[in-house]
């Protein structure tokens, strides 16, 4: 199971776009990068997944550079009730295949 | 959009005492996990079913622990006898194959 490393906080300020970057070295070539969002006493709540370059959704982007040792979660213009924890995650896309989470990085978005 | 949901949302019990924790997985998945989270600590996995047995379990998941899926649509995590380390967060997770997708969770505080 690929090990992934994150910074365990970030401070923000509503309206500007934070940045995650997850660095997994050992990321093998059927691993997936996944990003979940938890909010205090609420269960994970999945963002985004991709395999390489780059992957948009309505709520964040992310960025897979070619060698796939990292990864950057993007959250354009946030607000307040973007604070919580995020998560980063690699492992196949296989059928039934569990979840292992790290211990995530606290965003704080301040007014 | 299709929701796991759990309940009871908080539950208390005294030491020794069985709880019964139950889900309901979106409609079309097969799948299905269910994970902890002690405060302030990381999500854990317990176990994952699939096609009415255990797929695979930590070391959390000891013999105080059993699932079971007892109709088409409830999925249920029993804690025979509780113990004061066991009270923490009970999140069950359900997946189509893909994605997997979390309950807001079950508190269990055991006193």
């Amino acid at each position: 199971l690929a090990k992934t490393t994150q910074p365990i906080s970030m401070d923000s300020y509503e309206g500007q776009e934070v940045n995650i970057t997850c660095s997994h070295n050992n990321i093998a070539t059927n691993d997936y990068i996944t990003w979940y969002q938890q909010f205090p006493s609420q269960g994970p709540r999945f963002i985004i997944q991709g395999y390489k370059t780059k992957v948009t959704n309505e709520v964040a982007s992310l960025f897979i550079p070619a060698d796939r040792k990292s990864s950057t979660l993007s959250l354009p213009r946030v607000s307040l009730s973007d604070t919580a924890v995020y998560y980063c995650l690699v492992g196949e896309k296989a059928a039934g295949n569990k979840l292992t989470f790290g211990g995530g990085t606290r965003v704080l978005v301040k007014p | 959009e299709p929701e796991v949901t759990q309940t009871p949302s908080h539950q208390v019990t005294q030491m020794g005492q069985e709880v019964i924790l139950r889900c309901v997985p979106i409609s079309n998945h097969l799948y299905f996990y269910w994970y902890r989270q002690i405060l302030g600590q990381k999500v854990e996995f317990l176990v994952s079913f699939y096609n009415n047995e255990i797929s695979e379990k930590s070391e959390i998941f000891d013999d105080q622990f059993s699932v079971e899926r007892p109709d088409g649509s409830n999925f249920t995590l029993k804690i025979r006898s509780t113990k004061l380390e066991d009270s923490a967060m009970y999140f069950c997770a359900s997946s189509a194959g893909n994605t997997i997708y979390f309950g807001e969770g079950s508190w269990l505080t055991v006193v």
